[in-house]
C-alpha cells in the first residue's frame, strides 16, 4: 500500500537552532514530493515540492528538502528556525503522477524563545 | 476574489441533519478535491473531481456526496451528519502537480 509516515508528531526546538522534519513513503512507483505549512487557523501553504531533477529543493521562508530515492525520504530541514515558523508542517505524495495527494500525518512544530 | 474559497468558516449541526459545505475556484483548474482534517491522521481524501460531471471517491467517502455540476463549485454535502464527522474540511484545486488549498470549514456535529 502507498503510504505517507511523518516520524514525530511533535518537535520542539530553541529560536535559532537547525530543525529536521522527517517524512517517509511507501512506494515502488515514481513520486511527486511536498512539504506544506499550515499556520493557525489557515489553510495550507506550499512551501516546496519536488517533481524531477536536483534531489535538493529549496523553498520558501528557508526550508530545504532532500529526496532519497534509495531511503524513500523527503526530510525538511531549516538551519535557524523563528518564532513565526510554529505551525503544522504536512508532507505529501503524489503516486506515479496521480493529481490526488497521500498527505502524513503532520509534524507540530514549536519555536521556544 | 482570486483563488478558493470555502464557505462558511465555521458551522455547528446537529446529529441526523443534513449540510453541505461549499467550494469555489476562480482558476478554472479541473481538478478539485475535499479532504478532512483530524488529530493523528493529517488530511484524509473524501471525494474527487476530476472534471465537470466527473467525481470519485477517496479514502474515507461514507457518509458524503459531491457533486460538480459547474468547474468552478464542488460542494460537500453531509446526508446525515455524525458525530465522528466533526473535522476541519478542506477544498482543493489543482491543474497540476501542486493543488491550492481553501482557508478550511470547521465542522461541529452535536
Amino acid at each position: 500500500a502507498q503510504s505517507v509516515t511523518q516520524l514525530d508528531s511533535q518537535v520542539p526546538v530553541f529560536e535559532e537552532a537547525p530543525v529536521e522534519l522527517r517524512c517517509n513513503y511507501s512506494s515502488s512507483v515514481s513520486v511527486y514530493l511536498f512539504w506544506y505549512v499550515q499556520y493557525p487557523n489557515q489553510g495550507l501553504q506550499l512551501l516546496l515540492k519536488y517533481l524531477s531533477g536536483s534531489t535538493l529543493v529549496k523553498g520558501i521562508n528557508g526550508f530545504e528538502a532532500e529526496f532519497n530515492k534509495s531511503q524513500t525520504s523527503f526530510h525538511l530541514r531549516k538551519p535557524s528556525v523563528h518564532i513565526s515558523d510554529t505551525a503544522e508542517y504536512f508532507c505529501a505524495v503524489s503516486f506515479q503522477g496521480a493529481q490526488k495527494l497521500v498527505f502524513g500525518q503532520g509534524t507540530r512544530l514549536t519555536i521556544n524563545p | 476574489d482570486a483563488g478558493i474559497t470555502q464557505s462558511p468558516r465555521y458551522k455547528i449541526t446537529e446529529t441526523g441533519r443534513q449540510v453541505t459545505l461549499m467550494c469555489h475556484q476562480t482558476w478554472s483548474h479541473s481538478y478539485m478535491f475535499w479532504y478532512r482534517q483530524d488529530l493523528g491522521h493529517g488530511l484524509r481524501l473524501i471525494y474527487y473531481s476530476a472534471a465537470a460531471d466527473i467525481t470519485d471517491k477517496g479514502e474515507v467517502p461514507d457518509g458524503y456526496v459531491v457533486s460538480r455540476s459547474k468547474t468552478e463549485n464542488f460542494p460537500l454535502t453531509l446526508e446525515s451528519a455524525t458525530r465522528s464527522q466533526t473535522s476541519v474540511y478542506f477544498c482543493a484545486s489543482s491543474d497540476g502537480p501542486e493543488a491550492f488549498f481553501g482557508q478550511g470549514t470547521r465542522l461541529t456535529v452535536v
